[in-house]
This record gives structure tokens, sequence and C-alpha cells, in this order.
């Protein structure tokens, strides 16, 4: 069966300390995946798109890698904030077109703390 | 740019009612507007797409006759859930996709928060 997993379990890291976060497939083949914000009681903020054939990309203090061999995605956060403690969710999408469908892991919760 | 509102944010009604939740892009023609429902503590789940002036595509599992989409406009989607039950209850949240936009990207709206008593 088709699954996407985030660790379910709070992530807990210090204010400065890199973050890192993971996505693990199975049963698919994602064109593109995506990664998203989300706080309590509202809707997902896009962070970063990778398309299946890119292994890296970068924006800001936020780095996606992307390995199709491993059916895996880690989402890094450097330098966290205490503003950055939210809910971070991954989502495939399993086609190229603008209407492309999205599917989405359960998220992982991030706490920064001082 | 590119923001997506929802209205209400929240809204309480008796079981046996009917309530819509409006979805609007503010700056942009949304060509797609997708429907997700989240339960406490889950992902978001996708009910329905849909496209301007045509009908609705739903998902395996939601029923087409209790959660009625419209999407009447290029910038406005409606969701209307029919005869509301408690287990109805849940944070709907809507996205919008448009062909300006960043290749691939959904833009979500805030989310309704729907209790149904």
């Amino acid at each position: 069966s088709q699954k996407i997993e985030q660790n379910s379990e709070a992530l807990n890291i210090q204010e400065g300390k890199t973050a890192t976060l993971t996505c693990n497939y199975t049963n698919y083949s994602p064109a593109y995946l995506q990664w998203y914000r989300q706080d309590p009681g509202r809707g997902p903020v896009f962070l970063l798109l990778i398309r299946e054939n890119e292994k890296e990309k970068r924006k800001e203090r936020l780095k996606v890698t992307f390995d199709t061999t491993l059916k895996q995605s880690l989402f890094h956060i450097t330098a966290s904030q205490p503003a950055d403690s939210a809910t971070y969710l991954c989502a495939l999408a399993l086609d190229t077109g603008t209407a492309s469908k999205l599917t989405f892991g359960t998220g992982t919760r991030l706490q920064v703390t001082l | 740019g590119a923001v997506v509102s929802q209205h209400p944010s929240w809204v309480i009604c008796k079981s046996g009612t009917s309530v819509k939740i409006e979805c609007r892009s503010l700056d942009f023609q949304a060509t797609t507007m997708f429907w997700y429902r989240q339960f406490p503590k889950q992902s978001l789940m996708l009910m329905a797409t849909s496209n301007e002036g045509s009908k609705a595509t739903y998902e395996q599992g939601v029923e087409k006759d209790k959660f009625l989409i419209n999407h009447a406009s290029l910038t406005l989607s409606t969701l209307t859930v029919t005869s509301a039950h408690p287990e109805d209850s849940s944070f709907y949240i809507c996205s919008a996709s448009g062909l300006v936009l960043p290749y691939n990207e959904q833009f979500f709206g805030p989310g309704t928060r729907l209790t149904v008593l």
C-alpha cells in the first residue's frame, strides 16, 4: 500500500541548532515533493518544492534533499529559532500538471527552545 | 501576492443543518481549487478537486451529495456540507492553483473550523 511517513513524535531542538526532518514514502513515484509549514488552527504555508530530477534545493535557512532511490526527502532548518516552531508537512505530487493533486504526510511537530 | 481567504473561519451548527464555506483567491485567478479536510493530529486529506465551470472530481470515499462543491468563477469556490452530523466536525481547508502562479504551487486558505452539535 502507498504510505508517506513522517516522524510522528515531536522534534525538540535548541535554538541555533540545525533541525532535520524526514519524509519517507513507499509505493509512490512522485514527480515532485513539497514541504509546508502549518501552525495550529491555520492552513499550510508553502516552503519549498523539489523535483524528481533535483537532488537539493535551498532557500535562505532551509534546505531540502530528495533521494528517489531511498524514497526519502530530508528537510533542514539551519540556525533554528523559536519562531520556527510549527508542524512541517511533506506532500507528494504524482504528475507535473499545474492542477496536480497533493498527498500529504502526517507532519512532524518541531519545537525550538531557547 | 497569491492570497487565499476562507469564510467563515469557524462555524457551529446543529445536526441536520447545512453549512456553506467560501474559498476566494484574492489576487489571482484560480483555475483549480482543492478542498481538504483535517481531523485533529491527522494529515490533510484531499476531498475533491474543482475546476472553474465544471463539476468537481471527488476522492474515493467522499460523498458528492453530502459535500457539494461549486466553482462558479475563477476567484470563488464553495463547499456546502449538507445535513451535517457530528462526525463531519473537522477543519476544512481549501487551496488554489492557477496558470500564472509559480509552477505547481498551491496556495492554501486559513481553514474553517466546523463544529456540529
